[in-house]
């Protein structure tokens, strides 16, 4: 079945540093791909999405690339700030949009000022 | 607009206890979802629905049950409560306009534990 693999956290940087979080998936097809964030206390919310091989989501300074070649869809910021600190997870919709939407095991970020 | 409300959102269980979670949303989505949220682990699906009347198994169902009798309610049954089911639930919901599938937008959890 679908499944998503995320780099084991907590991860922890010092404002402004550059931001990588790996996120690896298994699928048949062309699935969807998400990044939720998680900020304490709270449910999640989408943060980009990307829904084709090649495509960029982007939103608040966060980018992600749809890589089909190596199934992959890492997180990265260019500059990270104190308010980024948060649990970042990554999700997959199957290509065959059955509903069922999975998610990663999520990644710590802590940021320091 | 409310958006995803769960209700309650703490409980304290005995071990063999019953009780249900209520998921209400506003929004006429039509996909609505279950997960449980537990360290190191992530959020794992226990049951989803893609419509009114209708449920679906997700990654974790054993000893859960679900109901969607009506679009905007998706509740979440535990017959007998474990140890193993303390955790963080998260209710979602979601649409596909002209057959798309969007974000799924989430509660704000219900802690659980069961002593």
């Amino acid at each position: 079945g679908n499944s998503v693999t995320q780099m084991e956290g907590p991860v922890t940087l010092s404002e402004e540093a550059f931001l990588t979080i790996n996120c690896t998936y298994t699928a048949t097809g062309y699935p969807s791909l998400f990044w939720y964030v998680q900020y304490p206390g709270e449910g999640l919310q989408l943060l980009l999405k990307a829904t084709k091989a090649d495509d960029k989501g982007s939103n608040k300074g966060f980018e992600a690339t749809y890589r089909k070649e190596t199934t992959s869809f890492h997180l990265e910021k260019g500059s990270v700030q104190v308010s980024d600190s948060a649990v970042y997870f990554c999700a997959l919709m199957g290509s065959s949009n059955t509903g069922k939407l999975i998610f990663g095991q999520g990644t710590t970020l802590q940021v320091k000022p | 607009n409310a958006g995803v409300t769960q209700t309650p959102k703490f409980r304290v269980l005995k071990t063999g206890q019953s009780m249900t979670l209520l998921c209400a949303q506003d929004m006429n989505h039509e996909y609505m979802y279950w997960y449980r949220q537990d360290p190191g682990m992530g959020l794992r699906l226990i049951h989803y629905s893609v419509g009114e009347g209708t449920t679906a198994k997700g990654e974790v169902p054993d000893g859960y049950n679900v109901s969607r009798l009506k679009k905007q309610n998706f509740l979440l049954g535990l017959e007998s409560a474990a140890p193993s089911q303390t955790s963080v639930y998260f209710c979602a919901s979601s649409y596909t306009p002209q057959g798309e599938w969007t974000e799924a937008f989430f509660g704000q959890g219900t802690r659980l534990t069961v002593v």
